[in-house]
This record gives structure tokens, C-alpha cells and sequence, in this order.
């Protein structure tokens, strides 16, 4: 089956540290994959995203690079700011009989402190 | 702002009860997805309509059902409601079945 393993939060930056959020899949075909990142009180919101091995999906100063061999798609970010703050999801799109269905991890909280 | 919108943004009720949420999607998006997000499972799927037919089904309950109406508008019905139905419930619309999905802000129930 398909799903999403996220690494677990907590996480607490100081501003301008280097970020790494890991995040491995497991699908039964070739899915694409996205991270989605939640402000408080708000809704999820498209990060990034990535359809095929290799591709590098970018906004805001995030990346993260689909990889196939290792089925992972983890997000990093050269130097976090005080507004990253936020619950990060990675995700997977399941593009076979099952529709458009999503499959979410469960979610990093990151802190950046001042 | 998605450009998705859903009503109620709080919801108060009791158990037993039957509550209906209710979801527009962005002008144009022929696809709605409604999801759960609790503290203890996380975001979970649970139903997609594409243009007022049902394409995928996900944890949902046999309590819980919707539908997308000939406007596009969706809504998710919650009857017999429970302590552990407690949660925000998230709407999400694309413009086909294979596009990237926008989230409207959510609806917190609680259920008392």
C-alpha cells in the first residue's frame, strides 16, 4: 500500500540554522510528492511539489528532491526564519484506480527562535 | 486565501447529535476532498467527488457521508456524533483528478 513516513517534531531552530525535515514513502506505483506546510489556525498549503524521480520541487527558499532509490523526499532549507514556523506535511498522490487520494505523514512541528 | 471557503468555522455540539459541513470550492475546481486532521491520527483522508460522483473513498465512517451538489458545493454529514469525532475537518478542491489540491481553512468541531 502507499504511505508516508515523516520525521517526528518537535524541531527548534535558532533563525538562520539549517533545516532537514526527512520524509521516506512507500507506493505501489510512481507517485508524485509534495510537502504541505500549516500556519497556525490556518489551512494546509502547497510547499512544493515533485511528479518523477530526480525532479526538484523549490518555493521560498525550501527544496527537496524526489529519490527514487531511496524513496525519500526530504525538505531542507539553507537558513530558517522566525515566520517558518509551522506543522510541515509531506504527502504522496496515489495517481491509480483510487482517484486523487492523498496520503499524508503526520506531521513536523518546527519552532524558530530568535 | 485558497479560494476555498467552508462553513461553519467553529462548531459546538453535543453527542448523539448530526451536523452538517459545509464546503466551496475554487471557482473552476471540479474535484472535492474532505479530510480529518486529529491529534492523535493526523490528516486523514476520507471521501473525493468529482463533479457529483464519488471517485475515491478513504477512514471514512459509515456515520459520516457527503456529497458534492450540481453547483460543485460539497457537504459532509456527521450523524451520531461521538467524543472522538472531535476534530478539524479540512476541505480541499482541484481543478481535475490529477491536480494539486488547495485547503480551505477547516471547520473545528467539538463534540461535547
Amino acid at each position: 500500500g502507499n504511505s508516508v513516513t515523516q520525521m517526528e517534531g518537535p524541531v527548534t531552530l535558532s533563525e538562520e540554522a539549517f533545516l532537514t525535515i526527512n520524509c521516506t514513502y512507500t507506493a505501489t506505483g510512481y507517485p508524485s510528492l509534495f510537502w504541505y506546510v500549516q500556519y497556525p489556525g490556518e489551512g494546509l498549503q502547497l510547499l512544493l511539489k515533485a511528479t518523477k524521480a530526480d525532479d526538484k520541487g523549490s518555493n521560498k527558499g525550501f527544496e527537496a528532491t524526489y529519490r527514487k532509490e531511496t524513496t525519500s523526499f526530504h525538505l531542507e532549507k539553507g537558513s530558517v526564519q522566525v515566520s517558518d514556523s509551522a506543522v510541515y506535511f509531506c504527502a504522496l498522490r496515489d495517481s491509480g484506480n483510487t482517484g486523487n487520494q492523498f496520503y499524508f505523514g503526520t506531521g513536523t512541528s518546527l519552532t524558530v527562535i530568535p | 486565501d485558497s479560494g476555498v471557503t467552508q462553513t461553519p468555522k467553529h462548531l459546538i455540539t453535543a453527542t448523539g447529535q448530526r451536523v452538517t459541513l459545509r464546503c466551496s470550492p475554487r471557482s473552476g475546481d471540479l474535484s472535492v476532498y474532505w479530510y480529518q486532521q486529529s491529534l492523535d491520527q493526523g490528516l486523514q483522508f476520507l471521501i473525493q467527488y468529482y463533479n457529483g460522483e464519488e471517485r475515491a473513498k478513504g477512514n471514512i465512517l459509515e456515520r459520516f457521508s457527503a456529497q458534492q451538489f450540481p453547483d460543485l458545493h460539497s457537504e459532509l454529514n456527521l450523524s451520531s456524533l461521538e467524543l472522538g469525532d472531535s476534530a478539524l475537518y479540512f476541505c480541499a478542491s482541484s481543478t481535475g483528478q490529477m491536480e494539486t489540491q488547495y485547503f480551505g481553512p477547516g471547520t473545528r468541531l467539538l463534540v461535547l
